[in-house]
């Protein structure tokens, strides 16, 4: 199947810093990349979904300033947190989209701890 | 707006057992997809099995069936002879287009 590369799988960083997250196709061009973010025992929360070339699609409540996705090429997209404070502390998982086949692929997932 | 319902947020099964996760969805589309995804301790999602609207007949995939009943909107995942490595949680999943709708989840336990 196809491969989706995420990294880091973990990072902490101090509040107030920013920091990179990259979601990567390795076999595949990802037509569509989603960014979800899951809070202990709950299910993913859809944050954005972003297609290459354009700006992302961000769902209601979630600050467009706050959280930065870039989709340049169809291989990698971006998720930038930005002024990270200890609320943003949690699991930030991509998936992706072939265009071909329905069945979304997932990134491992960045465990992020903001201290 | 579409949405996806686990009804079972725990479950446990017994060792070579079989257990059946429930899901039902809403959706005015007739031509979609409905998933369910692991997700391990790992936290790395896995399809299980995918199902597509427009075909009566029931998915399986080895030891994971599906009861597929498009009228009543309901997508039950059974899992036959349970092994410790079922243990996860189990996500069902609704997708029209680039709409990824997934369910609040069921955790599933397996008992030796």
């Amino acid at each position: 199947g196809a491969v989706v590369s995420q990294h880091p799988s973990r990072v902490i960083c101090k509040s107030g810093t920013s920091v990179k997250i990259e979601c990567r196709s390795l076999d595949f061009q990802a037509t569509t990349m989603f960014w979800y973010r899951q809070f202990p025992k709950q299910s993913l929360m859809l944050m954005a979904t972003s297609n290459e070339g354009s700006k992302a699609t961000y769902e209601q409540g979630v600050e467009k300033d706050k959280f930065l996705i870039n989709h340049a090429s169809l291989t990698l997209s971006t998720l930038t947190v930005t002024s990270a404070h200890p609320e943003d502390s949690s699991f930030y998982i991509c998936s992706a989209l072939t265009g071909v086949s329905t069945e979304a692929f997932f990134g491992q997932g960045t465990r992020l701890t903001v201290v | 707006a579409q949405t996806v319902t686990q009804s079972q947020p725990e479950m446990s099964v017994q060792e070579a057992e079989t257990v059946t996760l429930s899901c039902t969805y809403d959706t005015s589309e007739s031509d979609y997809y409905l998933f369910w995804y692991k997700q391990p301790p790992s936290r790395q999602m896995i399809l299980v099995i995918r199902q597509e609207a427009y075909k009566q007949q029931n998915a399986t995939e080895n030891r994971f069936s599906v009861n597929f009943q498009k009228a009543a909107k309901s997508f039950s995942l059974k899992i036959s002879d349970s092994q410790l490595g079922d243990a996860a949680m189990y996500f069902c999943a609704y997708n029209y287009g680039q709409n990824f709708v997934f369910g609040p989840g069921t955790r599933l336990s397996v008992l030796p």
